[in-house]
């Protein structure tokens, strides 16, 4: 366990529809940052909040957005989804935006649209 | 754009055996460099990481792995596995950029099945 809850767990959705995954970050963690992991690949870098603001994007289109609450927890919206939108969703938390602190990762939240 | 490749895709082995999974990088610029750790049913957790200093760097659970700048690569490596390290393991990049480091490119993972 690190402290880092996701919810849902899983969750099925119908292509054109809208998602909201939700992460809590691990005490005292200030930045979260999302990932997709397709089946077989290994997670895919989405963006990162840190201080309720984003503070960089991976190479996803803008019907991927987010929020970072005052409390640091955080949420990943999905518009329009896509079937290729079916992945495992991981939020991470970190202290700082650094990479010398090491990131705790979530379970995940197994989307599957149809 | 950076990019990681994990060569081997599944690998199997005898309790004992020695390890050593691949991974290459496509960056010119500096990177910090991650082996993490996935066990069935659990979490990502890192295993080890390298920003600077002694391209030898140790692990927990007797992981180590190493940097060589010449061949982008940074191997995992260690000497006698157990059953218990049945897994799937992922390298992972992250450039050190000057708005933050807070773009991280995995590879798409090795599975790594100790047979007892």
């Amino acid at each position: 366990e690190t402290g880092v809850t996701q919810s849902p767990t899983h969750l099925i959705k119908t292509r054109g529809q809208q998602v909201t995954l939700r992460c809590s970050s691990q005490s005292g963690h200030n930045t979260v940052s999302w990932y997709q992991q397709a089946l077989g690949q290994g997670p895919q870098f989405i963006f990162q909040y840190y201080r309720e603001e984003e503070n960089g994007r991976g190479n996803f289109p803008p019907r991927f957005s987010g929020l970072q609450f005052p409390n640091y927890s955080s949420e990943l919206n999905v518009n329009a989804l896509e079937l290729d939108d079916s992945a495992l969703y991981l939020c991470a938390s970190r202290s700082g935006t650094s990479a010398y602190n090491e990131q705790f990762f979530g379970p995940g939240t197994r989307l599957t649209v149809l | 754009a950076q990019s990681v490749s994990q060569h081997n895709h599944h690998v199997i082995l005898s309790e004992a055996a020695s390890l050593e999974l691949g991974c290459n990088y496509s960056y010119g610029g500096t990177v910090n460099l991650f082996w993490y750790v996935q066990y069935p049913g659990q979490h990502l957790q890192l295993l080890l990481k390298y920003f600077s200093g002694d391209p030898l760097v140790k692990g927990i659970k007797g992981f180590e792995a190493e940097f060589i700048k010449s061949k982008f690569s940074f191997n995992l490596r260690k000497p006698s596995v157990q059953w218990s390290d049945t897994a799937e393991y992922f390298c992972a990049v992250n450039a050190c950029l000057a708005r933050g480091n807070n773009d991280m490119r995995f590879g798409a993972g090795t599975r790594l099945t100790v047979k007892p």
